[in-house]
Formats: structure tokens, C-alpha cells, sequence
């Protein structure tokens, strides 16, 4: 099975940080990757799929980059809507998910 | 406008059989590409998939539960279940249904998600 390895576990960040999240995944797993953004309560929400593709209506401030076995999510100036959990996911083979990243406020 | 939607019940005993519905709308399961799955999440814990079903009827299961699980489409065609046996204490978590359009599992709409609890 592929593990994804998500970093850090939590961050503390103030509105207009530029904040960037790290999944590792325990095997190469190409472009085949997804961000979600979760809220407490809530369901997760899509974010970001083949690694750097917005789902519509994500905003630009939010972007995706890498391959193979590591990936960073980077959300340019940190905005009060974006204070939630964030989890990477890999499709390669089936899906499995990382472990989180709560972005919370410093 | 796609909305999903878990039902079944809130509490199940340890060893008992739960069995979860997803009512969906705004999309049909007979059309091509189209694909429903489970996923769950126990409190304050991550993500983990369960069951896929693909317009075409084929189903896929994780791995390490794929004995314990069962998807279906039905009884109505915008349903789809999910039997899960011999439910544990460790089975306590919050189950979604999500709508996969076009790749294989990239979930674009999640339903708000039903509470479980296993527990005697």
C-alpha cells in the first residue's frame, strides 16, 4: 500500500502568511495527487487534483506543485476562510490519505 | 446542482451488520465515468477509503477491509449502499459518500457525512 506522509502536523500562521505544507508519498505516484480542505463538522472539500489543478472555484492564492514522491501545497496570503484541516491524497493506486495539516491561528 | 446524502443508523453493537444509503441527485450513476465512494473518518482521526462503484457495475474495496465490505447500487438508481459486517468499536467514525467524475478517485462532492458508533 502507498503511505503519504503530510508536514507539518500542525501550523500556526497569521492572516497574509504565505504557508506551504508538504506530502511525501511512500512511492512514486506521478501527478496522481489531490488536496482537500476540510472544516470541523464538515466533509472535506476539493481543492487541488493531478498535483497543481484548481478544482473550479478554489482561489488563486492556492496552489499545487510536484511529482513523483513529493508534493507541497502553498496557499500565497493565508485568509481567514482558510483556517482548517488540509489533507493530501494519492490516486495512483486506489486512494489513500495523509494524516492532516490544521492550519490554525497564530 | 449534485448533493449526496448518508443514511442508516447512529449506533450499531459490536458484531452486528451496518448498512449506510447514499441518496445522490444531480448526477446519474449510468453515465459514463461516473463513480460513487465510501470513506470514513474516525473522530479527530484522518481520511480512509473504503468502497468504490463504477457506473458499469465494477466495484473496488480497500485492501485491508475488502472482507468485511460490500457496495451495491440501489434499491432506487440514485442510491448506493454499503454493508460492512462484524462491526468493532474501532469501527466508530464518520462515514462519507462522495461522487467521483471522470478520474479514478478524485472526490469532487462529498455528502455532509453519518455518524457511527459501535458500542454494546
Amino acid at each position: 500500500d502507498i503511505q503519504m506522509t503530510q508536514s507539518p502536523s500542525t501550523l500556526s500562521a497569521a492572516v497574509g502568511d504565505r504557508v506551504t505544507i508538504t506530502c511525501r508519498a511512500s512511492q512514486n505516484i506521478g501527478y496522481w495527487l489531490a488536496w482537500y480542505q476540510q472544516k470541523p463538522g464538515k466533509a472535506p472539500k476539493l481543492v487541488i487534483y493531478t498535483a497543481s489543478t484548481l478544482d473550479i472555484g478554489v482561489p488563486s492564492r492556492f496552489s499545487g506543485s510536484g511529482s513523483g514522491t513529493e508534493f507541497t501545497l502553498t496557499i500565497s496570503s493565508l485568509q481567514p476562510d482558510d483556517f482548517a484541516t488540509y489533507y493530501c491524497q494519492q490516486y495512483k493506486t486506489y486512494a489513500t490519505f495523509g494524516q492532516g495539516t490544521k492550519v490554525e491561528i497564530k | 446542482q449534485v448533493t449526496l446524502k448518508e443514511s442508516g443508523p447512529a449506533l450499531v453493537k459490536p458484531t452486528q451488520t451496518l448498512t449506510l444509503t447514499c441518496t445522490f441527485s444531480g448526477f446519474s450513476l449510468s453515465t459514463y465515468g461516473m463513480r460513487v465512494s465510501w470513506i470514513r473518518q474516525p473522530p479527530g482521526k484522518a481520511l480512509e477509503w473504503l468502497a468504490r462503484i463504477d457506473w458499469d457495475n465494477d466495484k473496488f474495496y480497500n485492501t485491508s477491509l475488502k472482507t468485511r465490505l460490500t457496495i451495491s447500487k440501489g434499491p432506487s438508481e440514485n442510491q448506493v449502499v454499503l454493508r460492512m459486517t462484524n462491526m468493532d468499536p474501532v469501527d466508530t467514525a464518520t462515514y462519507y459518500c462522495a461522487r467521483i467524475q471522470g478520474g479514478d478517485y478524485v472526490f469532487d462532492f462529498w455528502g455532509q457525512g453519518a455518524l457511527v458508533t459501535v458500542s454494546s
